[in-house]
């Protein structure tokens, strides 16, 4: 079955330190792939996405990503995390030709001083 | 609009009783989706809207949630005979294609 695994729930790092975030997903072909962060109360908003091409793709607040089709992963990273990215991140998948998301369980991201 | 607009933000019922969830898309975006956010169960796709069709509403979980979206633009989601396990944020996206979705901000629902 296509599934879309972020097999850390919960994740602390020191403000400063640098951040990965894992996806792994599940798909017979290459999907597009998604990362959203999701702060309390508030919806989802899109970091970044990879349709195909480069392999490490550039997102917003400083965040990149990069395909590994060999190990079907679409890691997050950044290299210092600031307190205010304290927040949820839901990996995404775009089956091709099935025109809606399925996501990850998510992943909470807690920063501690 | 500028982005996606769901009302009401929080909604609080009774058990049995039944409620409709509001979204208002952004203009010329033609596809339309319902998600749930459960504690714990992450995003589930509930619906998805092209124009005003439902070509896939398989994740709808009962029959007694139902969807319908008019003129290509607002969307109503229904549940009926609410019960406690429907307490949930429910989001709704719009996209004009090309993978190009915008979420918004969510109903969340409680059910006592």
């Amino acid at each position: 079955a296509q599934s879309v695994t972020q097999p850390d729930i919960h994740i602390t790092v020191s403000e400063g330190a640098s951040l990965e975030l894992r996806c792994n997903y599940s798909y017979g072909a290459t999907p597009y792939l998604f990362w959203y962060v999701q702060s309390p109360g508030q919806g989802l908003q899109l970091l970044l996405k990879y349709f195909s091409g480069d392999t490490l793709v550039q997102g917003i607040k400083g965040f990149e990503a990069e395909f590994k089709r060999s190990q079907s992963s679409f890691n997050l990273r950044k290299p210092s995390v600031h307190w205010s990215d304290a927040a949820e991140y839901f990996c995404a998948v775009e089956d091709f030709g099935n025109e809606k998301l399925t996501f990850g369980t998510g992943t909470r991201l807690t920063i501690i001083p | 609009g500028a982005g996606v607009s769901q009302s009401p933000s929080n909604k609080v019922t009774e058990k049995g009783k039944d409620v409709e969830l509001r979204c208002d898309p952004i203009s010329g975006h033609t596809a339309l989706y319902w998600y749930r956010q459960s504690l714990g169960q992450g995003l589930e796709f509930l619906i998805y809207f092209q124009g005003n069709s439902a070509p896939d509403k398989s994740g709808l979980p009962s029959d007694r949630f139902s969807a319908e979206r008019t003129g290509g633009s607002v969307s109503t989601l229904t549940i009926q005979r609410t019960q406690q396990e429907d307490s949930a944020v429910y989001l709704c996206a719009s996209s004009r294609g090309q993978a190009d979705y915008t979420f918004g901000s969510g109903t969340r629902l409680t059910v006592v």
